[in-house]
């Protein structure tokens, strides 16, 4: 069975902290891997990956995907209060049709 | 605002009753995808629609069903609701049914049956 397994499930760190996220997965036909931010509502889309070893980078957020290893990272530099959010890792397969497998999410709390 | 719109925002209702969730995916979609995510709860994928076929069903009960219609918006009904259905119903998008596109999520909509 698919499976995405993010961790750690919550994480509270103080402003200016860097923060990792792991995202590991065992999936057949594996074809991206997309992280996610929720906060209040509606996911909002931050980084596909579908290669390996090539990070993505947007501003402060950077992600990195290894597909001998199977899993991926998401760093957060100098976080803020307003990274405080859900963070979803999904993996997009084609086992007999495209499906999007979503991760439990790392709840992360940054305090001031 | 991703683009994708999704009606009711709120909703509750009584068990036993039935209930449709509307979604109008973002202009020029044709992927439709349905998860449902409870309280402390990861996305269930429920079911994927493309260009008005059906493409794939997740943990979707026999009391729901979904269809896309011609215009490419997405219709989720709910029927016989019990209070375990309670949960944050979502609408995404994405432009082709490849695995190598973003999918882009509406707002949800919330269900508390009662």
């Amino acid at each position: 069975e698919d499976k995405v397994v993010q961790s750690p499930l919550s994480l509270v760190v103080h402003e200016g902290d860097t923060v990792t996220l792991n995202c590991s997965y065992e999936v057949t036909n594996f074809r991206s891997l997309l992280w996610y931010k929720q906060e209040k509502k509606a996911p909002t889309f931050l980084f596909m990956l579908t290669s390996s070893g090539i990070e993505k980078k947007s501003g402060r957020l950077s992600s990195i995907l290894d597909k001998k290893e199977l899993f991926s990272i998401l760093n957060i530099t100098a976080t803020q209060t307003g990274d405080s959010a859900v963070y979803l890792c999904a993996v997009a397969t084609t086992s007999g049709t495209y499906k999007y497998i979503f991760g439990t999410g790392t709840r992360l709390k940054v305090l001031a | 605002d991703s683009g994708v719109t999704q009606t009711p925002k709120h909703l509750i209702t009584a068990t036993g009753q039935r209930v449709t969730l509307r979604c109008s995916p973002r202009s020029g979609d044709l992927s439709v995808y349905w998860y449902q995510q409870s309280l402390d709860q990861g996305l269930q994928f429920l079911i994927h629609y493309y260009n008005g076929e059906e493409r794939a069903k997740g943990n979707i009960l026999e009391r729901f069903s979904a269809q896309q219609f011609p215009d490419l918006h997405s219709e989720l009904n709910l029927s016989s609701l019990e209070l375990g259905d309670s949960a944050l119903y979502f609408c995404a998008s994405s432009v082709l049914t490849g695995g190598g596109n973003t999918i882009y999520f509406g707002e949800g909509s919330w269900l508390t049956v009662v």
